[in-house]
């Protein structure tokens, strides 16, 4: 089965840039979406097919995604951006589509 | 505003059942794809099943298939998970969410309802 792979955790300072990685093999040739969830809540999405944002998403989110890492990129972080950011794919590989999430990120603003 | 409120979780025994409901509003119902979603405490998300539209096509997590049952009703706008022989490790926060259609993003999400499995 399809594997997504996150760092646990990542920690910016306010107004600093924030990357967070999503490894998969050959991720570049799938759509990735990210969702984000703050303690308590459900997720929110982000950034969907790869770079695309929701409206009412702010512009200093963004995303990439090429070869086998893909990544959600958060620009003049805030400290309310701190929460779990999650990646996520549908996996057509076996008899029938399913959906994969990466381990999560927790984003900690120092 | 689209709206997804879940119930019908909450503590059962190891090998009970739970019937787990969402109720969609704000949104032509049938028109979507929907899916339930679960998280362990602490842990990350876990996709558990989806259902298209018309109900024709369901399919499962493998740690799932036989034991849990997706199907939606389209004139109640509702959506539901039957849960038998639950484990453990079925102990999550379940959401329900919407999907477009497949290979599309999870676009709204419920608020989600507890499921604890314990003696």
């Amino acid at each position: 089965s399809y594997v997504l792979t996150q760092p646990p955790s990542v920690s910016v300072a306010p107004g600093q840039t924030a990357r967070i990685t999503c490894g998969g093999n050959n991720i570049g040739s799938k759509s990735v979406h990210w969702y984000q969830q703050k303690p308590g809540q459900a997720p929110v999405l982000v950034v969907y097919d790869d770079s695309d944002r929701p409206s009412g998403i702010p512009e200093r989110f963004s995303g990439s995604n090429s070869g086998n890492t893909a990544t959600l990129t958060i620009s003049r972080v805030e400290a309310g951006d701190e929460a779990d950011y999650y990646c996520q794919v549908w996996d057509s590989s076996s008899d029938h589509p399913h959906v994969v999430f990466g381990g999560g990120t927790k984003l900690t603003v120092l | 505003e689209v709206q997804l409120v879940e119930s019908g979780g909450g503590l059962v025994q190891p090998g009970g059942s739970l019937r787990l409901s969402c109720a969609a509003s704000g949104f032509t119902f049938s028109s979507y794809w929907m899916s339930w979603v679960r998280q362990a405490p602490g842990k990350g998300l876990e996709w558990v099943a989806n259902i298209k539209q018309d109900g024709s096509e369901k399919y499962y997590v493998d740690s799932v298939k036989g034991r849990f049952t997706i199907s939606r009703d389209n004139a109640k706008n509702s959506l539901y998970l039957q849960m038998n022989s639950l484990r453990a490790e079925d102990t999550a926060v379940y959401y329900c969410a919407r999907v477009p259609d497949i290979l599309t993003p999870f676009d709204y999400w419920g608020q989600g309802t507890l499921v604890t499995v314990s003696s």
